[in-house]
């Protein structure tokens, strides 16, 4: 069956301007997952979605960003104001109600000029 | 707090030797889940293997193999007779249940480069 997707998979922005990435999970799974990685570094955690709500957005650096599922499926990450600090792979991955394993799409690419 | 060490930045080895990835990692919890998983040049991580903290049983699939030793809390890989496809970068990461899911933290990574 088709994996995580996500688009775009390269995002090149101003500093300033506002950025949507999408995630679309593996069909059926009820749990999202956001990470982002910087270069030569491991993923960190973001936020994390069962169904349609942010049960965990802890991981969120500020304000700035911010996440939506309204229908439980897809996935939205919002970036406001946009630095060229947010410069970083986006992950997106997914699993089942009380998955086990956590399922990545091939990521977003952000930079920010 | 978690925490996975990955203390090999980089690694070469020329093909069709062995090489060792280690992993340590730090919990308090004494439920959790391991992982490893493939980040090719393409960027996707590819999941590898699934180890939860009561089975220590090593496990070998193909060329890879992994070693789990609670005592020591490590979760090792080894890749036998390495080929220029395992040309990767590899995560270690610890998961563990807080909240009703599973939050996982990761290594930094090791980078592996098979020379042919």
């Amino acid at each position: 069956g088709a994996g995580v997707s996500q688009t775009p998979s390269n995002k090149v922005t101003e500093k300033g301007k506002y950025v949507e990435l999408r995630c679309d999970p593996i069909s059926g799974h009820t749990a999202l997952y956001w990470y982002r990685q910087s270069l030569g570094q491991g993923p960190e955690f973001l936020i994390y979605f069962q169904g349609t709500g942010a049960a965990d957005d802890s991981g969120l650096p500020n304000d700035r960003f911010f996440a939506v599922r309204p229908e439980g499926s897809v996935s939205t990450l919002k970036i406001q104001r946009t630095e060229r600090g947010d410069s970083a792979v986006y992950l997106c991955a997914s699993s089942s109600t009380g998955g086990e394993t956590q399922y990545f799409g091939p990521g977003t690419r952000l930079l920010v000029l | 707090a978690q925490k996975v060490t990955q203390a090999q930045t980089e690694i070469s080895v020329v093909e069709k030797e062995d090489v060792t990835l280690d992993c340590v990692y730090e919990t308090r919890d004494t439920t959790y889940y391991l992982f490893w998983y493939k980040q090719p040049p393409s960027g996707e991580l590819v999941f590898l293997i699934r180890r939860n903290s009561f089975d220590e049983q090593n496990e070998i699939s193909g060329r890879y193999s992994w070693n789990f030793q609670k005592s020591t809390s490590s979760f090792n890989f080894t890749i036998t007779a390495s080929q220029v496809v395992d040309s990767a970068v590899y995560f270690c990461a610890l998961g563990v249940y807080s909240g009703g899911y599973q939050k996982v933290t990761f290594g930094i990574g090791t980078k592996l480069q098979v020379i042919p």
